[in-house]
């Protein structure tokens, strides 16, 4: 079945760039997202990317997509202490529009020192 | 703003009990979804329901069931509850068929023992 993976730790000191890398298998994707878990809360979606786009930009986050390698980042420029959270990379596969169902990858903790 | 509440922050029940999580949307969306996160692996899918009284399997169903009676709730349960089974349980809701994004609950963190 569709996989997606991810690093689990990246640590990176603030007003660095951080860059959250996610990799997935399934070459029918139509949608992919990044979500953002905050501690104790549910997730937040930061932002999603259409397959067929290779880049996306909103303010501090760039979204870039390689559908040749199956590679997907998520750049944060300026990097601020309220980053610090797990962020998720979330796969749509083909044909689950009517459903919504996602394939979530295992969330990379990202640790932002002052 | 989409508001997705479940019933509890904190859950503490014994191996053996029958448990029941509920999770409720107010915007009138038509699919409804229950994830167990656990660290390492990320979010995976129990069940799902995209109208009311429609549920699906999801990826890790066994040992769990759902109901849907009205379209705002969903209710996750757990008939016989076991030590493995102590997780953080997410809900979330998505508008319908075509809509791109889920809405997520707080979530619930339920300690088996």
């Amino acid at each position: 079945g569709e996989d997606v993976e991810q690093s689990l730790f990246l640590s990176v000191r603030e007003g660095d760039s951080s860059v959250i890398n996610c990799t997935y298998t399934d070459s029918s994707s139509t949608y992919l997202y990044w979500y953002k878990q905050e501690p104790g809360a549910g997730l937040q979606l930061l932002t999603y990317i259409f397959s067929n786009m290779d880049m996306k930009q909103d303010q501090r986050l760039t979204v870039l997509l390689n559908k040749k390698d199956k590679h997907l980042s998520l750049r944060i420029a300026d990097t601020q202490t309220g980053d610090s959270a797990i962020y998720f990379c979330a796969d749509r596969p083909h044909g689950s529009s009517n459903t919504g169902k996602l394939i979530f990858g295992q969330g990379t903790t990202l640790q932002v020192k002052p | 703003d989409v508001k997705v509440t479940q019933s509890s922050r904190y859950l503490v029940k014994r191996t053996g009990e029958k448990v029941f999580l509920e999770c409720v949307q107010d915007m009138d969306h038509e699919n409804m979804f229950w994830y167990r996160q656990d660290p390492g692996l990320g979010l995976r899918l129990i069940y799902f329901s995209y109208d009311v009284k429609m549920k699906e399997k999801g990826d890790i169903p066994e040992g769990y069931s759902v109901s849907r009676e009205k379209k705002e709730r969903f209710s996750l349960i757990l008939e016989s509850a076991s030590t493995n089974q102590t997780s953080m349980y997410l809900c979330a809701s998505r508008q319908g068929q075509g809509a791109r994004e889920q809405f997520f609950g707080p979530g619930t963190r339920l300690t088996v023992l």
